[in-house]
């Protein structure tokens, strides 16, 4: 069946622009979690959304970041005004479990260059 | 504070066994999670342990000690496509979001 999808796959962006990027989960999955792997480091967890609960954005490293989740589904991660730390990789995952823990699907990734 | 420690890197050759170790220290424990990731691709579910003991998956298994924070991931009869990051995580008690490690990279060896 289909996975997680992301558009874009790559992203080319000027420093002080404004990006978006999409998450499409895996149909029927509750909960979508949005990561960023940046060269040589470890996944780092930004933001998870949970069926209808208030999002945790525990990790969103400023305020430039946000990101919303329409429908139960789609999700939507903007960077306002882009830094060239916020160049890496943006990883979308879901996961079915309606419990804390769950097995979670990555998608392929964003890689976001800021120039 | 959060914490997750793994090798940066391993060597292993084609047809042996590997150990990659895992050490954890978290505010919350809810399972920890081995994942494969291969250059330029998604990660990859390879094993949960919620519980202290060995979880074995035809090639791979993975062990769990709770009160000594310690996981091992163990890859046997490695193959050529075993080549990959391995990554450590730790899903806390707020929600399920995973705690990465930096990952090992494997690489092995003719």
């Amino acid at each position: 069946g289909a996975g997680v999808s992301q558009s874009p796959s790559n992203k080319v962006t000027e420093k002080g622009k404004d990006v978006e990027l999409r998450c499409d989960p895996i149909s029927g999955h509750t909960a979508l979690y949005w990561y960023r792997q940046s060269l040589g480091q470890g996944l780092e967890f930004l933001i998870y959304f949970q069926g209808n609960s208030a999002p945790d954005k525990s990790g969103l490293p400023s305020d430039r970041f946000s990101a919303e989740r329409t429908g139960g589904s789609v999700s939507t991660l903007t960077i306002q005004r882009t830094q060239q730390e916020d160049s890496a990789v943006y990883l979308c995952a879901s996961s079915h479990r309606q419990g804390p823990v769950g097995e979670q699907y990555f998608g392929p990734g964003t890689r976001l260059t800021v120039t | 504070g959060q914490n997750i420690d793994q090798p940066t890197e391993m060597t292993a050759t084609e047809g042996a066994i590997v150990q990659i170790n895992c050490t954890y220290q978290t505010s919350g424990f809810n399972g920890l999670f081995w994942y494969q990731q291969h250059a330029g691709e998604a990660p990859t579910f390879l094993s949960y342990n919620v519980l202290d003991g060995l979880e074995e998956k035809g090639r791979f298994s993975s062990f769990l000690s709770r009160s000594k924070g310690y996981s091992y991931l163990l890859l046997k009869e490695l193959q050529m496509k075993d080549s990959a990051s391995y990554l450590c995580a730790v899903s806390d008690n707020q929600g399920g979001k995973l705690i990465f490690g930096q990952g090992t990279e494997l690489s092995v060896k003719p």
